[in-house]
């Protein structure tokens, strides 16, 4: 079965903190990956598609990067908002896979 | 402004249905796929089925293949998810989301409704 593995599984910074979620595909999957925040009673949002690309409106202190089977997503000054749980998805076939989620606290 | 509104999740006894619906706004309904994706109580994001725009794909996940069927009616800008058998273990907020794109069924999702809680408790 196709695993999407995402470490750490908790994580915790302090506000203008460089923090990185790393994501690795158990197959080589190229850049079919999005990231995703939730917070705490809401749905989640996308922030990440094509392993870098920023979606529209999404502040540019997120960044995601790699290919193949290694993937990370960077927030470069950690902001109080930013608290939320973090998923990383493959996307290039069925079943659509998600990584197991990082919850980040400040 | 695209707008996803789910409904349908209730309280069910195991080995019981329920469908549930995603209607849907803001965007011209039968050029996008349509994708289920659920979260157990405190879990995380698990995908369940997805649908091309016009109905004629399905996809399905190896843990409801057999149990659940997704259905859209173009007309009412809807998408339905008929769930059959159903165990505790489906017990989970289901979303309903669009993919980003309107060649793909199968793919990352830019907008996401907020969910309906489906428990399956005896």
């Amino acid at each position: 079965d196709f695993q999407m593995t995402q470490s750490p599984s908790s994580l915790s910074a302090s506000v203008g903190d460089r923090v990185t979620i790393t994501c690795r595909a158990s197959q080589g999957i190229s850049n079919f990956v999005a990231w995703y925040q939730q917070k705490p009673g809401e749905s989640p949002k996308l922030l990440i598609y094509g392993a870098s690309s920023l979606q529209s409106g999404v502040p540019s202190r997120f960044s995601g990067s790699g290919s193949g089977t290694d993937f990370s997503l960077t927030i470069s000054s950690l902001q109080p908002e930013d608290v939320a749980t973090y998923y990383c998805q493959r996307y290039n076939g069925a079943p659509l896979t998600f990584g197991q989620g990082t919850r980040l606290d400040i | 402004e695209v707008q996803l509104v789910e409904s349908g999740g209730e309280l069910v006894l195991p080995g019981g249905s329920l469908r549930l619906s995603c209607a849907a706004s803001g965007f011209t309904f039968n050029t996008n796929a349509i994708n289920w994706v659920r979260q157990a109580p405190g879990k995380g994001l698990e995908w369940v089925s997805a649908i091309s725009g016009f109905g004629s794909s399905t996809y399905y996940a190896d843990s409801v293949k057999g149990r659940f069927t997704v259905s859209r009616d173009n007309s009412r800008n809807t998408v339905f998810l008929q769930m059959d058998s159903l165990r505790v273990e489906d017990t989970a907020v289901y979303y309903c989301a669009t993919v980003a794109s309107t060649r793909y069924t199968l793919y990352y999702f830019d907008h996401w409704g907020r969910g309906t809680l489906v428990t399956v408790s005896s």
